[in-house]
């Protein structure tokens, strides 16, 4: 049963570049999270992806963005890169319609911004 | 806006017990309690959830107290890889989207 996987592990941007994350959900799976974690902070939530449509949305600017495919798997772009924008990205999948629906974590992308 | 107050660390020797308290006095009918750890660098583990009921599983045993304010993850035999920060989390039960709040966790250093 595959987990959840992320690529890449590790990526280094300068300011005001553009990044592509990409995730793959767990076997089953249909909706999937992205969360940010700054060095020492909890994971914070960015947006949610079902359907191939954002459902919900934290407390992130505009800069912000993403995308699901037909099969599920989704990439969260992020431009115009600031330093404030180095950090983990948590990539989390679950089932709609389950009650409960458990959110299971991807290994996470550092992305670090010089 | 986290709703849960946990301690920022705690220690418990190896093959002991570990018992992780969890505030949530604002706790809602409709909310679950969930747990998750995190090991440095990785990504959130899924460790438990549970309602009103105690919950048990191959990981850990949740006990919630009967007025559901609060809660323990109990790790019955505490290993050296066990050593992580615990996330205690409220939210709702539906099936509408809902995100995780994280709040600062707990960090358990598990010792030789």
């Amino acid at each position: 049963d595959a987990g959840v996987t992320q690529s890449p592990t590790h990526l280094i941007k300068t300011r005001g570049q553009q990044v592509t994350l990409r995730c793959s959900p767990k076997s089953g799976h249909d909706t999937v999270s992205w969360y940010q974690q700054a060095l020492g902070q909890g994971p914070q939530f960015i947006f949610q992806y079902y359907e191939e449509e954002e459902r919900q949305r934290g407390n992130f600017p505009d800069r912000f963005s993403g995308h699901q495919f037909p099969n599920y798997s989704s990439e969260l772009n992020v431009n115009a890169l600031l330093l404030g924008d180095s950090a983990l990205y948590l990539c989390a999948s679950s089932l709609a319609g389950t009650v409960g629906d458990t959110q299971y974590f991807g290994p996470g992308t550092r992305l670090t911004v010089l | 806006d986290a709703k849960t107050t946990q301690p920022p660390s705690m220690d418990c020797a190896e093959g002991r017990a570990a018992n992780l308290p969890c505030n949530h006095s604002t706790i809602s009918g409709n909310e679950y309690v969930y747990w998750y750890r995190q090991i440095h660098s990785q990504g959130p583990q899924y460790i438990i959830h549970g309602l009103k009921n105690n919950e048990t599983n191959e990981m850990a045993s949740l006990i919630i107290t009967e007025d559901r304010k609060s809660s323990t993850l109990i790790l019955p035999h505490a290993t050296l890889r066990d050593t992580a920060v615990y996330y205690c989390i409220v939210r709702l039960s539906n099936t509408g989207f809902q995100k995780l709040v994280f709040g600062t966790g707990t960090r358990l250093l598990v010792s030789p």
